[in-house]
């Protein structure tokens, strides 16, 4: 089957670094991507990685293992408007795979 | 749980013909569902939301004459393009929502490819 994981939870203090895993099992690879969502609003693209390695946009990076079947988004010096959730995706040759979200609270 | 499916996933049509996607919400009642299109490696674009017995909601710039949206009962929406162009050639995304928007289970997508 096709499954994605991801924690639906997590916590962080303003100015930090927080890291949202997300491990995959597909068919067909493509590539990862990374969405941030407020409340209300559409999802926002945020990165696109088809290559193992770590893409670098601003406080956000996200990372690649296709090996591992394992990526990361890394968010730094976090700011209060960073408060969303954040769904990774898989793409494969016929379908957009979304996990289920994990909500980032951020504590002043 | 929360699990939203999509059929078909994969559709080829003649250019001029309709297409009817349906989206399901297999086990709960989804008070809200949005339909979505994107563009490769592009963010999802919201083209309606929808609430069970009631008109879609449409974007500024959707044809609403174009993308006809029913939802008809509260796991089923569908979204039909008529008259569909090579232009219209995209992933179509569902999403459902319990609670009316805060928090939204993805369908898998239906990638439709107009000929």
């Amino acid at each position: 089957g096709q499954s994605l994981e991801q924690p639906s939870e997590v916590t962080a203090v303003e100015g930090a670094i927080v890291q949202i895993n997300c491990t995959y099992q597909t068919s067909g690879f493509y590539g990862l991507s990374w969405y941030q969502q407020h409340d209300g609003g559409a999802p926002t693209f945020l990165s696109y990685n088809a290559l193992d390695g770590l893409e670098e946009t601003g406080r956000f990076s996200s990372f690649l293992s296709r090996s591992d079947s394992y990526g990361y988004l890394l968010l730094q010096e976090l700011q209060m408007k960073d408060s969303a959730s954040y769904f990774c995706a898989v793409i494969t040759d016929d379908k957009i795979i979304f996990g289920k979200g994990t909500r980032l609270h951020i504590l002043p | 749980g929360a699990v939203v499916s999509q059929h078909p996933s994969r559709v080829i049509c003649k250019s001029g013909t309709s297409v009817k996607i349906e989206c399901r919400s297999l086990d709960f009642q989804a008070t809200t569902m949005f339909w979505y299109r994107q563009f490769p490696k592009k963010s999802l674009m919201l083209m309606a939301t929808s609430n069970e017995g009631s008109k879609a909601t449409y974007e500024q710039g959707v044809e609403k004459d174009k993308f006809l949206i029913n939802h008809a009962s509260l796991t089923l929406s569908t979204l039909t393009v008529t008259s569909a162009h090579p232009e219209d050639s995209s992933f179509y995304i569902c999403s459902a929502s319990l609670d009316g928007g805060d928090t939204q289970y993805f369908g898998p997508g239906t990638r439709l490819t107009v000929l």
